[in-house]
């Protein structure tokens, strides 16, 4: 099985509100990311997990929590939505670190913020 | 910081023509390793091609692609466009352990 789970596949979320957006994965990947994918834009990079260690990229570092509690599942928690933050949020895994090229993605996280 | 450029945002053919997205790259690392990765509609983005050494073609699913590092390009091809091949394709630079993208190809093949 080679799939990458994501839930919910949309939400709904207004101003000022936290989301809380889950992944799971049951490929023993070590390495599982967040990606931001907004119409028309390249997916931008938020943040990933090299088993227990987080790495956030340096211009979202504020912005987003992550959780990684197991070895299969992995959170993206934004404290207060801002207009900004709707796109679609795509989670995806990677073996390990020597092999970041070839990630599994999920179907994604739709995020509107109203 | 590392970049990549896919030029064409929206292609459109027409089944059975020759299809041709293009992909440049930079990056300050000398051994770069190159992906295409194909997403249709209501599904899971997916690895398509990844590239192998410096001028050699690597080939997938009638897709093939070849990494010139003279020109930074890995340009994604094939022979004959079928309808099943609109999709959106993303180019992607992996140097440092984490994937940089390219903002997309959307590619329409119409009867």
């Amino acid at each position: 099985d080679t799939t990458v789970k994501q839930n919910p596949r949309y939400k709904l979320a207004r101003v000022g509100k936290p989301v809380n957006l889950i992944c799971s994965q049951t490929m023993n990947h070590d390495t599982m990311y967040w990606y931001q994918k907004k119409p028309n834009q390249a997916p931008k990079l938020l943040l990933f997990y090299y088993d227990k260690i987080l790495n956030r990229e340096a211009d979202t570092f504020e912005k987003f929590q992550s959780s990684r509690p197991n070895n299969s599942f992995c959170s993206l928690y934004i404290g207060s939505a801002g207009l900004e933050y709707s796109a679609m949020y795509l989670c995806a895994s990677s073996r390990d670190r020597t092999n970041t090229g070839q990630l599994y993605f999920g179907e994604g996280s739709k995020l509107t913020v109203l | 910081g590392d970049s990549v450029t896919q030029t064409e945002g929206l292609v459109t053919l027409t089944e059975g023509l020759p299809v041709m997205l293009n992909c440049t790259y930079q990056t300050i690392y000398s051994n770069p390793f190159l992906f295409w990765y194909v997403h249709y509609l209501n599904e899971s983005p997916r690895l398509l091609l990844k590239s192998s050494t410096d001028n050699k073609r690597t080939e997938h699913q009638g897709f093939h692609a070849t990494l010139h590092k003279s020109s930074s390009s890995f340009h994604l091809q094939k022979s004959s466009a079928q309808l099943s091949d609109s999709a959106l394709y993303y180019c992607a630079l992996d140097d440092t352990g984490k994937l940089t993208f390219g903002d997309g190809t959307v590619l329409t093949v119409k009867p």
